[in-house]
């Protein structure tokens, strides 16, 4: 297993176009999430699965946003109607909670995208 | 809102110089204080989960410790290498299993 995976790496789309973005964690995670990050600033947590449920979602996440983890394997993330103000990096991440005490989450290399 | 903070925001030290960086969080609803190592064009990389109060975790030349009663974590870096040139970032997990709330990093340069 190499990791948590990303796809694509960049992408670079007009303003209010929609994008699709691809994470696949690593096997027998049971948790997803997904994360934002502005330049200058730290990951800010978007949203979270627990197998196929989406358990929580950030007030950052607009209604043009929509992430979905279809069979509790790999997760989609889609911004409809794109504006320039999403242009940042990406960040999937994965975890296998076992009710232990702060469980590690595994980040991806992201998808940067820049909205023009 | 949770208000993680890192200091200082860059830090540039000589190789075989030893540094240090702080990371204060709430002290309040505490669950764990994680580290991420990440490098420009990879992944962050987990260094460190930390949950106990008084909790000292070493890896290598880096080091980390944790005080929830007063809200702050040490990273220490000894002997710092070229290839530890990177953003060190710590995140506040407040219930199990939920989100990180990062704090802005430390951008460390190690000059040769």
């Amino acid at each position: 297993d190499t990791g948590v995976s990303q796809n694509p790496r960049h992408k670079i789309t007009k303003r209010g176009q929609n994008v699709t973005f691809r994470c696949d964690p690593i096997s027998e995670h049971n948790r997803l999430y997904w994360y934002r990050q502005t330049l200058g600033q730290g990951p800010e947590f978007l949203t979270y699965f627990q197998n196929e449920a989406q358990l929580e979602k950030s007030r950052l996440l607009s209604d043009r946003f929509s992430a979905e983890r279809p069979k509790g394997s790999f997760s989609t993330l889609e911004i409809q109607r794109t504006e320039q103000g999403d242009s940042a990096m990406y960040l999937c991440a994965s975890s296998l909670a076992v009710g232990a005490l702060g469980e590690t989450q595994y980040f991806g290399p992201g998808t940067r995208l820049l909205v023009l | 809102i949770l208000n993680v903070e890192q200091s200082p925001q860059s830090l540039h030290v000589q190789e075989g110089d030893s540094t240090n960086f702080t990371c204060s969080f709430p002290s309040s609803n505490f669950y764990a204080l994680h580290w991420y190592r990440w490098e420009t064009a990879k992944s962050p990389e987990a260094l460190f989960v930390m949950t106990l109060n008084g909790d000292e975790k070493k890896k290598g030349r880096i080091s980390a410790t944790l005080n929830t009663k007063e809200g702050y974590s040490y990273l220490y870096i000894k002997g710092s290498q070229p290839e530890d040139s990177a953003t060190y970032l710590c995140a506040f997990e407040e219930t199990s299993g939920s989100r990180l709330t990062f704090g802005e990093g430390t951008q460390l340069t190690v000059n040769p």
